[in-house]
């Protein structure tokens, strides 16, 4: 299968930025997303980027992606107390999903 | 509103047991998919449907079974041959059926919580 890596942890003080980085294996991968997941509920779609893209910006949220090195990063601007939840980058290659562990993203106030 | 609905929200288990977790979708999406989330890990891949009556196992279906009678309905059985099923179930679903590559993602349910007695 594929392999997703993502940091485990990252903490940050409200109102810094946040970068989550997120690294794929597959070459042949069309889309990447990024879902958040809070305490006790399933998977929220963020944003997704097409693999032929660089960058992909969403009010707070840039997804850079980085073709070459199979590396992808979700930059949270002004983060706020509710952005702590646990964030997954996934990759959808010739129709399946492969999701990361996982970044738990705390905010501290 | 469209959406994936699971139930129940937790359910309990006793040794020996079979257990189903419900999951139901209104999205009228062919691919359903089941998800076993262990505490501070990632997803892994129970079983996955791509189109009714048809389905294939993923990466962990030893223990478990799935049924696809309907396209809005792919239901979960947690067998006794599945001696550590305490963990978070997740359905998830999506557009795609055979050959449809798209953008389209993987939308998901609540998630179920099962554990053991």
């Amino acid at each position: 299968g594929e392999d997703v890596e993502q940091s485990l942890f990252l903490s940050v003080r409200e109102g810094d930025s946040s970068v989550i980085n997120c690294t794929y294996t597959d070459s042949s991968s069309t889309y990447l997303y990024w879902y958040k997941q809070e305490p006790g509920a399933g998977l929220q779609l963020l944003t997704y980027i097409f693999s032929n893209m660089d960058m992909k910006q969403d009010q707070r949220l840039t997804v850079l992606l980085n073709k070459k090195d199979k590396h992808l990063s979700l930059r949270i601007a002004d983060t706020q107390t509710g952005d702590s939840a646990i964030y997954f980058c996934a990759e959808k290659a010739f129709n399946k999903f492969y999701f990361g562990s996982g970044t738990k993203l705390n905010v501290k106030p | 509103d469209g959406g994936i609905t699971q139930s129940p929200k937790y359910l309990f288990r006793k040794e020996g047991q079979n257990v189903t977790l419900s999951c139901e979708q209104n999205l009228n999406h062919d691919a359903m998919y089941w998800y076993r989330q262990d505490p501070g890990q990632g997803l892994r891949l129970i079983y996955y449907s791509q189109i009714v009556n048809d389905f294939q196992k993923g990466d962990i279906a030893e223990g478990y079974s799935v049924s696809r009678e309907k396209k809005e309905s792919f239901p979960l059985t947690v067998t006794s041959a599945q001696k550590n099923p305490t963990a978070f179930y997740l359905c998830a679903s999506s557009i795609d059926g055979y050959g449809r590559g798209s953008n389209q993602p993987q939308h998901f349910g609540d998630g179920t919580r099962l554990s053991i007695l």
